[in-house]
């Protein structure tokens, strides 16, 4: 049971324009939401993250939208670079003790120069 | 700050073997988890430690067990490996186990089951 899905497997974008990467969740008891990028041959680094209680998060060029009604949220990157190519993971937990991380399959970002 | 480290980074073991993969966390980091990583599958949580104790765990069969530590250090076992067990094994750590923490990850320990 994919409880986080990621259900476009690649994106391909231009450099300097926006990028969309969505993720949407079936677990309505997740209420803390994670973005994590991964290059080859090294481990995934946390991106942003979003609280339930917020709709809309920002850091830079990165921001973390979340529709709990619909269950979804988005990773929007403006604008793109050739460096943010990598593979992008959404990830979802419920706050509290014991609460794993589940991760959604992942997407392929490529931003072309 | 010295980061999530995992050993080996590599290995090739042939089926019926086990292994023993070694995770250290970042200083201060009482919590480790394990995932596994193959191509079309993303992360698949395989367990979680906390002061020496599983919190967590996920659908793997008993062939995967793991054990964390006094110094938080964990270590994760697969025996009677099959092909299908080749993947990275990525290790992440952090501060404790409540699901809003941002875990950070090593490198991985690349497994492959000839």
């Amino acid at each position: 049971d994919q409880q986080v899905k990621q259900n476009s497997p690649s994106l391909s974008v231009q450099e300097g324009r926006i990028s969309i990467l969505n993720c949407d969740y079936t677990n309505s008891m997740f209420d803390y939401f994670l973005w994590y990028k991964k290059y080859p041959a090294e481990g995934p680094t946390f991106l942003i993250s979003i609280s339930s209680i917020k709709d809309k998060n920002e850091d830079g060029r990165f921001t973390v939208f979340l529709n709990k009604s619909a269950k979804h949220l988005s990773l929007h990157i403006v604008p793109s670079q050739p460096g943010d190519s990598a593979v992008y993971f959404c990830a979802a937990s419920k706050t509290g003790a014991n609460s794993k991380l589940t991760f959604g399959k992942g997407i392929t970002l490529s931003v072309r120069p | 700050k010295a980061g999530v480290t995992q050993t080996p980074r590599y290995l090739i073991k042939t089926r019926g073997q086990q292994v023993t993969l070694s995770c250290s966390p970042i200083s201060g980091h009482r919590s480790v988890s394990w995932y596994q990583q193959t191509p079309g599958q993303g992360l698949q949580f395989l367990f979680e430690y906390f002061s020496e104790t599983q919190r967590n765990k996920g659908n793997f069969p008993g062939r995967f067990s793991g054990r964390q530590f006094s110094n938080s250090r964990s270590e994760m076992n697969v025996s009677t490996l099959e092909l299908g067990d080749s993947a990275l094994y990525l290790c992440a750590s952090s501060l404790d186990h409540s699901g809003a923490n941002v875990l950070t990850f090593g490198a991985g320990s690349r497994l492959t089951v000839l």
